[in-house]
């Protein structure tokens, strides 16, 4: 199956600190790309999706100021946490469609911890 | 709007016991329904789906059955293993092209040896 990768798997920052994480297709174009936040023992909550060539559409409730979103190319898609928050610690997921039913294929996920 | 409800876990079984998850929906229109897995410190696998009313969907001896009149897409494994010990999602994407997905709540199962 398609692949998408995520980096950093782990980061750990410090509160007030920026955070960007790199969501990729390493072997297909996603116009369309998904994030996700899950947090311990819970289901995947969507964030945004995320749209290569304009701007990101958010969730209510979801602040775009706080969790920007850029897809920067048909194959890179990058979620910045700003102004980092100790509640902002959680994983963090993306997933991209692809053929002919949009299967959705999930990257392995960030684990974010803010100090 | 739309929404998935998953019965709660954990869900805990003998190896080679029979299992079933039930997950049933919410949703207008002609919905896809998915089975996400999540084993530890993984990311999300798609186990099955299915995209019409009666479709069955397996893999990996797992399976199920979309069913309209219920509103159902419960997951079915006859003989579990400890390797199926994980976190199970039920999913659906509404009938729009978006790719959209709405989780339930997930289950998690473990297998005893």
């Amino acid at each position: 199956g398609a692949v998408v990768s995520q980096h950093p798997s782990r980061v750990i920052c410090k509160s007030g600190t920026s955070v960007k994480i790199e969501c990729r297709s390493l072997d297909f174009q996603a116009t369309t790309m998904f994030w996700y936040r899950q947090f311990p023992k819970q289901s995947l909550m969507l964030m945004a999706t995320s749209n290569e060539g304009s701007k990101a559409t958010y969730e209510q409730g979801v602040e775009k100021d706080k969790f920007l979103i850029n897809h920067a190319s048909l194959t890179l898609s990058t979620l910045t946490v700003t102004s980092a928050h100790p509640e902002d610690s959680s994983f963090y997921i993306c997933s991209a469609p692809t053929g002919a039913y949009n299967e959705q294929f999930f990257g392995p996920g960030t684990r974010l911890t803010v100090l | 709007g739309n929404s998935v409800t998953q019965m709660e876990g954990p869900v805990t079984l003998s190896e080679e016991a029979f299992l079933t998850i039930n997950c049933t929906y919410t949703a207008t229109g002609y919905p896809s329904l998915f089975w996400y897995v999540q084993y530890p410190g993984e990311g999300l696998q798609l186990l099955l789906k299915a995209t019409k009313a009666d479709d069955k969907g397996s893999n990996k001896g797992f399976e199920a059955t979309y069913r309209k009149e219920t509103t159902s897409f419960h997951l079915e494994k006859g003989s579990v293993q400890v390797s199926d010990s994980a976190v199970y999602f039920c999913a659906l994407r509404g009938d729009r092209p978006t790719g959209k997905l709405i989780f339930g709540q997930g289950t998690t199962l473990q297998v005893k040896p």
